[in-house]
């Protein structure tokens, strides 16, 4: 099992510009989450997925959008870059018990 | 709104201290409070509570979860340098296991 991947592990982004960053999970959980961390603060909830085909927007949705294309892949896309969104970006998916982390795209916006 | 927080938000001991942090939450339908360390990195596993009372123990960090009280603290005896790194706590509820957390506790461990 890889558990769970994401894509690119770093990007460069200039102002305006658009990207979609890729998450999968091989291990069939329902539930999938796009955090971000920034320096100092704890993971904040960009978007959530309860089950395929459903999306919920978390604590800071601003900016972005999501698409839960089936069970195993959410990905999270930022139209037009702004360089409040630099930061670390972490998949994850979880079942009942314990949640499992993708490694993290490492975001510049300049 | 599931919430979940955490004290204190840092914290800089020496090696051999002893240190408790703290994790309260409200959650609704309360699944599991689980602990995380972060060290540059994706965060990593360490610990799975769902009944209160029971301590989970893993070498010098142990856990333990009051759900009367909403809380839980996370124990490491004779730190070292090398548990130098963010502790988060998150909570799992509602239906989906959906994961709330905690902003995290930055520990630092000097020689």
């Amino acid at each position: 099992n890889a558990g769970v991947t994401q894509t690119p592990k770093f990007q460069v982004l200039k102002t305006g510009q658009s990207m979609t960053l890729q998450c999968a999970q091989d291990m069939n959980h329902n539930s999938m989450y796009w955090y971000r961390q920034d320096p100092g603060m704890g993971l904040r909830l960009i978007y959530y997925s309860a089950s395929e085909g459903t999306t919920d927007k978390g604590e800071v949705p601003n900016g972005y959008n999501v698409s839960r294309l089936n069970k195993r892949e959410f990905s999270l896309r930022l139209e037009s870059a702004a360089p409040s969104q630099t930061s670390v970006y972490f998949c994850a998916s979880s079942e009942i018990s314990r949640g499992y982390f993708g490694p993290g795209t490492r975001l510049t916006v300049t | 709104e599931d919430k979940v927080v955490q004290s204190p938000l840092s914290l800089v001991v020496h090696e051999g201290d002893t240190v408790t942090l703290n994790c309260s939450y409200e959650v609704t339908n309360f699944r599991s409070l689980l602990w995380y360390k972060q060290e540059k990195k994706a965060p990593t596993f360490l610990f799975m509570l769902t009944s209160s009372g029971i301590e989970k123990k893993s070498g010098r960090l142990s856990s333990i979860l009051d759900k009367k009280e909403l809380f839980s603290i996370l124990n490491i005896t004779a730190t070292q340098t090398g548990d130098s790194a963010v502790y988060l706590c998150a909570v799992v509820g509602t239906s989906y296991g959906k994961l709330t957390f905690g902003q995290g506790t930055i520990l630092t461990v000097h020689p």
